[in-house]
């Protein structure tokens, strides 16, 4: 147990479906991240709140939109999305989102898109 | 910005052997290397890092090198056991810059 919850662990949605996903860390930290894990890819990181403010967007394409109303939740809200989007969805934490931190991991959520 | 390349993708050892991963870096500023190890149906979990004031770290079986002139540091893991399957992610960062991992690498201990 990390201490940071992922749900669900497994979606699938079709192309004109909304869906969310969440992530709670019990661990007191102030930086929550959105990672997506493909085959054969490094993780890629795509978004970085620190203390409920987003500081970084690595280009993600809007079909996918973070919410982050405190610092112990986060939500990736997901819409019309595409089969490449299908992919390994991580969540982490770290205390203070120093890019030298341990970061936690939660399990994942793994997204089909059909 | 920051690449990092990581070699081998697979790896397969005997019960008992060593294993060795090695990873390159492409920005001289970088200064935080950490190894994450994740197992099946879980996230990452940092087992070791080391930052660019010291060249070795140890901790019980597992050690981490580096070597800043040539940019590359390595994951070693001694008298391995099955219980080390996993895949093993490498990554770099200069501290003002988000980490970048590597791509992987699946090692299998054959008991």
């Amino acid at each position: 147990e990390t201490g940071v919850t992922q749900t669900p662990r497994h979606l699938v949605m079709g192309m004109t479906n909304k869906k969310s996903l969440k992530c709670e860390q019990h661990l007191g930290h102030n930086a929550m991240y959105w990672y997506k894990q493909s085959a054969k890819k490094p993780l890629e990181l795509m978004f970085v709140y620190s203390l409920e403010e987003r500081v970084e967007n690595n280009s993600v394409p809007s079909r996918f939109s973070p919410e982050c109303p405190n610092s112990s939740h986060l939500f990736l809200h997901l819409h019309t999305l595409q089969p490449e989007d299908s992919a390994l969805y991580l969540c982490a934490s770290s205390p203070q989102g120093a890019a030298n931190e341990k970061l936690f991991f939660g399990s994942g959520t793994q997204l089909s898109v059909l | 910005g920051e690449n990092v390349e990581q070699h081998p993708s697979t790896l397969s050892v005997q019960e008992g052997d060593s294993a060795v991963i090695k990873c390159t870096y492409s920005d001289s500023a970088s200064n935080y290397f950490p190894w994450y190890k994740q197992e099946l149906g879980k996230g990452p979990q940092l087992i070791i890092d080391i930052r660019s004031n010291v060249g070795e770290k140890k901790d019980q079986r597992i050690a981490v090198t580096l070597n800043k002139t040539a940019k590359h540091f390595s994951l070693h893991i001694t008298e391995t056991q099955p219980e080390d399957s996993a895949v093993y992610f490498c990554a770099a960062s200069s501290g003002n810059t988000p980490l970048v991992f590597g791509k992987g690498t699946r090692l299998s201990v054959i008991a």
